[in-house]
Formats: C-alpha cells, structure tokens, sequence
C-alpha cells in the first residue's frame, strides 16, 4: 500500500508570495492533518480535514488555510510568506480522527 | 504549561541497556497515546499507541501509561545504535480529535 504522499519536496520562496502544499493520503484513509515543523518550536498542529470538513484547527494566523477533495486528498496554503513561514511541513492520514497518524515526508518551505 | 511535556535530552544510553523516555501532558480527559521515532532529516514514523492504563509491549519496545499521573513512558530493551533519533509523544485531546505532540527527546545509543 502506497504512502502519504507530499509534492513538492522542496520549496523556495521569496516573502509576500504565497505557496500551495499538496498531500496524498494513504488509501482508505479519510482524515488528514496538516503540521509545522521548526528546530525551535517541534510539531505545532495546523489543521485537520474529515469528510472534505475543517474539523480542528491550531493557533496560525489566518494566513494559513486548507481544504480536502472528496477523494481526501489535501492541499495547504500559505499567503503573504514570512520569513518564519520557512518550516518543514508535514502531512499525515489516518483512518479516522484521532487515530494514528502515518506521515509523508514534508515540503520543506524556504522563505527568502 | 505545555501541553505534552519531554525532557529534551540528548539522553545517552550503552548498547545493550535499556532506554527510558518520558512524556507528561496535561490534558486529564485525554484517552490516545502515541510515541514517534523521528530520525534526522526524516519524518515520524509511529512505533506505537496506547489506550489503556499499564503496559503495552511490541518486541522491544514497552509504553506504560498511568492516567491518573497523566504519565506516558517509553521503554526501549537491549537499545541499539540505529535507536538513536528523537522520540515524539504525541497526545490526542480529550475535547477535540487534534493530536498535540511534545518537543521529542533525543536518544543516544553509545557502542
């Protein structure tokens, strides 16, 4: 069975322009969650989708959205790029809300 | 209060002895528990959950947890170098499905 699937790998852009995330959940797998990963702040939780729904959402200002496809693919977007926007940023599936998470491999996001 | 609290480590265990990691939350309704092995330049990957109170074993691997000490626990038998990477607890809230993760410790497995 195939993994959670991130594209692109890698990401560099310049401050004030915005970035689209992509994520491929494992099969059979309807909820996605989104996280920010930094050396100095660890795992912060973004969001979470079920059923093409927002259903949890971290402390980010509102620069940072989401959505999900009925096929439970999910995308994550960032607007207005800040500098400590630059992160890995890690999408996971799990079969249903608060069960385990299984994680891709990240979109490292460098901000210039 | 952090709401999943590890100490950040490095940790350094001998080949061969046991590795210890802690993780205490603070959310007390709080009823999933997961620990992650997060390598570096890698992403988490699970090793194991647990729901309820005592002990949970998968080979060398033990997670304890003691709900009424919103304790968590981490055992690791016979530590090998390829177990040196960072440890995540990873905690699900009792009032929402999110799942909140620690700061990981780092484990070091010396020959």
């Amino acid at each position: 069975k195939a993994g959670v699937t991130q594209t692109p790998r890698y990401l560099i852009k310049t401050r004030g322009q915005q970035v689209t995330l992509s994520c491929s959940p494992i099969s059979g797998h309807r909820s996605v969650s989104w996280y920010q990963q930094t050396p100095g702040q660890g795992l912060q939780f973004l969001f979470e989708y079920f059923s093409e729904t927002q259903r949890n959402k971290g402390n980010f200002p509102g620069r940072f959205s989401g959505r999900q496809f009925s096929n439970s693919r999910s995308e994550m977007n960032v607007s207005t790029l800040e500098l400590g926007d630059s992160a890995l940023y890690l999408c996971a599936s799990s079969l249903a809300q608060g069960r385990e998470l299984f994680f891709g491999s990240g979109t490292q996001l460098s901000v210039l | 209060q952090k709401e999943v609290e590890q100490n950040s480590g490095p940790l350094s265990v001998p080949e061969g002895a046991i590795a210890s990691l802690n993780c205490t939350y603070s959310d007390r309704g709080s009823q999933s528990f997961f620990w992650y092995r997060q390598y570096s330049g890698k992403s988490p990957e699970l090793i194991m959950s647990i729901y309820s109170n005592g002990d949970k074993e998968d080979g060398r691997f033990t997670a304890q947890l003691n709900k009424a000490s919103q304790y968590v626990s981490l055992l690791i038998r016979d530590s090998q170098p390829s177990d040196s990477a960072t440890y995540l607890c990873a905690v699900r809230y009792s009032s929402a499905s999110k799942i909140i993760f620690g700061s990981g410790t780092r484990l070091s497995i010396r020959p």
